[in-house]
């Protein structure tokens, strides 16, 4: 099956810094989502971005679908950042997310 | 109410106890999915819903039982279960079932003694 890699696992920063987040996949996708879970548990929405790029705030992605790699990149970090980070990609007509094993990011004031 | 619930948001239950988990979304979605989130895994699908209409079973066991009356709610009814499924159980939504942005529920986090 599809295999999703998040890299890296552990991030630790100061605040202020900027950070970028990779996610590689095996196989074309028709979906691929960024999520942020926080942490009480709750996964938030980032970007719905199965290729090109997308910008929202301090938050950016890209997606290369034709070279398998979607990146996040996080500027001007905030403690409000930290948390576990998660890329998740569906096959093509195959409706299920496979999840990658997340990025944990710790942003220290 | 905005986008999806979940209640309870904790709960601690016996290995005999009948407990059930509630989800409802807000969206308009003819989509809904029950995850299961265990400490240091990837999140696992347990349960897909189209239209009220089950449409995947990951091999969940059968003490795991879902319920969608309706496309705004989905219910997952738990018995007999297991210190090993102590969990955070997550609902999530979205429009259809291949190719759209899922949107979560905050979870219940289950714990079994």
């Amino acid at each position: 099956g599809i295999q999703v890699e998040q890299s890296p696992p552990d991030l630790i920063l100061q605040e202020g810094a900027n950070s970028t987040l990779r996610c590689n996949f095996s196989d074309s996708v028709n979906n691929l989502q960024w999520f942020h879970q926080n942490p009480w548990g709750q996964l938030i929405n980032l970007f719905y971005i199965p290729s090109g790029t997308k910008q929202n705030g301090r938050l950016s992605a890209t997606t290369v679908a034709t070279e398998r790699y979607s990146l996040l990149y996080i500027s001007s970090s905030q403690t409000t950042d930290s948390g576990v980070y998660f890329c998740a990609v569906e096959m093509d007509s195959n409706y299920q997310l496979i999840w990658g094993a997340g990025t944990k990011l710790i942003i220290k004031p | 109410e905005t986008g999806v619930t979940q209640t309870p948001r904790h709960l601690v239950m016996g290995m005999t106890n009948k407990k059930s988990l509630k989800c409802e979304q807000h969206l308009g979605h003819n989509a809904m999915y029950w995850y299961k989130q265990s400490a240091k895994k990837p999140l696992e699908l347990m349960f897909v819903y189209s239209l009220e209409e089950r449409v995947e079973n990951n091999s969940v066991p059968s003490r795991f039982s879902p319920e969608c009356p309706n496309s705004s709610h989905l219910f997952l009814h738990l018995h007999t279960l297991q210190p090993e499924d102590s969990a955070l159980y997550l609902c999530a939504s979205s429009q259809g079932v291949s190719g759209y942005e899922q949107y979560f529920g905050p979870g219940t986090r289950l714990t079994v003694t």
